[in-house]
C-alpha cells in the first residue's frame, strides 16, 4: 500500500517557466488537498477536492490551477512560476473533510516537493 | 479562528531521555493528529487522537477534548526521533483546512 505518492521530489524551474506536481493516493480517499510549507508561516491550504470533478481553493491559490478527473489523481499546476513559489510542497488526503464530523478524518501526507524557482 | 499553540518550541534531549510535547488548541475540536516532520522533510503520522490516550511503541499520546489539549510522549528518545513535532486540528475559519501548530523541534543527542 503506497499511501499518498508525489513526483517529483525535487524541482528547480526558471521563472516563468510552467510545471504540474503529481499526487495519487491508492487508499480510495474522497478528500484531496495540497499545502506549501515555508518557513515561519507554517502550512498553507492552496487548494482541495472533495471528489472527482469538484475543486475549491484554499487560503492560498493565487498562481496555482488543480484539477480531479479521478478519485487517486490530483495534480498541482504552477501556470508562470515565480521566485515567491519557492517551497515545499505537500499533497494529503483523507476519507471525508478534516471538519470533525467524518466518520475518520485522518489526513495522510505525502513525501513532499521541494521547488525552487531561480 | 482555532488558535493552535505547542509547548516547547525547541527541546534538546540527551538519548534515553523522556519528553512530554504539548497542545493547546482553543475552540472544541472532535479531530486531532500529531505529525513528525523528520530531517528529510517528510511528513510522519503518528496518531490520530480525537479524545483518550494511544499508544505506539515508545510514543504515546493523550487528548483531553474537554481541558482543549494534548501531550505527545516519547520514552526512551533515540536520535531518530529528532525532528519537528506537529499537532493539527480543524481550522475553523477555512473550509477543508488542518491548521497546525508552529511545532516543537527535538533534538536528541548521542
Amino acid at each position: 500500500n503506497a499511501g499518498v505518492t508525489q513526483t517529483p521530489k525535487f524541482q528547480v524551474l526558471k521563472t516563468g517557466q510552467s510545471m504540474t506536481l503529481q499526487c495519487a493516493q491508492d487508499m480510495n480517499h474522497e478528500y484531496m488537498s495540497w499545502y506549501r510549507q515555508d518557513p515561519g508561516m507554517g502550512l498553507r491550504l492552496i487548494h482541495y477536492s472533495v471528489g472527482a470533478g469538484i475543486t475549491d481553493q484554499g487560503e492560498v491559490p493565487n498562481g496555482y490551477n488543480v484539477s480531479r478527473s479521478t478519485t487517486e489523481d490530483f495534480p498541482l499546476r504552477l501556470l508562470s512560476a515565480a521566485p515567491s513559489q519557492t517551497s515545499v510542497y505537500f499533497c494529503a488526503s483523507s476519507y471525508s473533510l478534516p471538519t470533525g464530523t467524518g466518520a475518520n478524518t485522518e489526513a495522510f501526507f505525502g513525501q513532499g516537493t521541494r521547488l525552487t524557482v531561480v | 479562528g482555532i488558535q493552535v499553540e505547542q509547548s516547547p518550541p525547541d527541546l534538546i534531549l540527551q538519548e534515553g531521555a523522556n519528553s512530554t510535547l504539548r497542545c493547546n488548541f482553543s475552540d472544541s475540536v472532535n479531530n486531532l493528529q500529531w505529525f513528525h516532520q523528520n530531517p528529510w522533510g517528510q511528513l510522519i503520522n503518528l496518531f490520530y487522537i480525537p479524545s483518550g490516550t494511544k499508544q505506539n511503541g515508545r510514543l504515546s499520546a493523550t487528548t483531553v477534548a474537554t481541558e482543549r489539549y494534548s501531550l505527545l510522549y516519547i520514552s526512551s528518545s533515540q536520535t531518530t526521533d529528532s525532528g519537528v513535532y506537529f499537532c493539527a486540528v480543524p481550522s475553523t475559519d477555512s473550509w477543508g483546512k488542518l491548521q497546525f501548530g508552529a511545532g516543537t523541534q527535538v533534538v536528541v543527542t548521542p
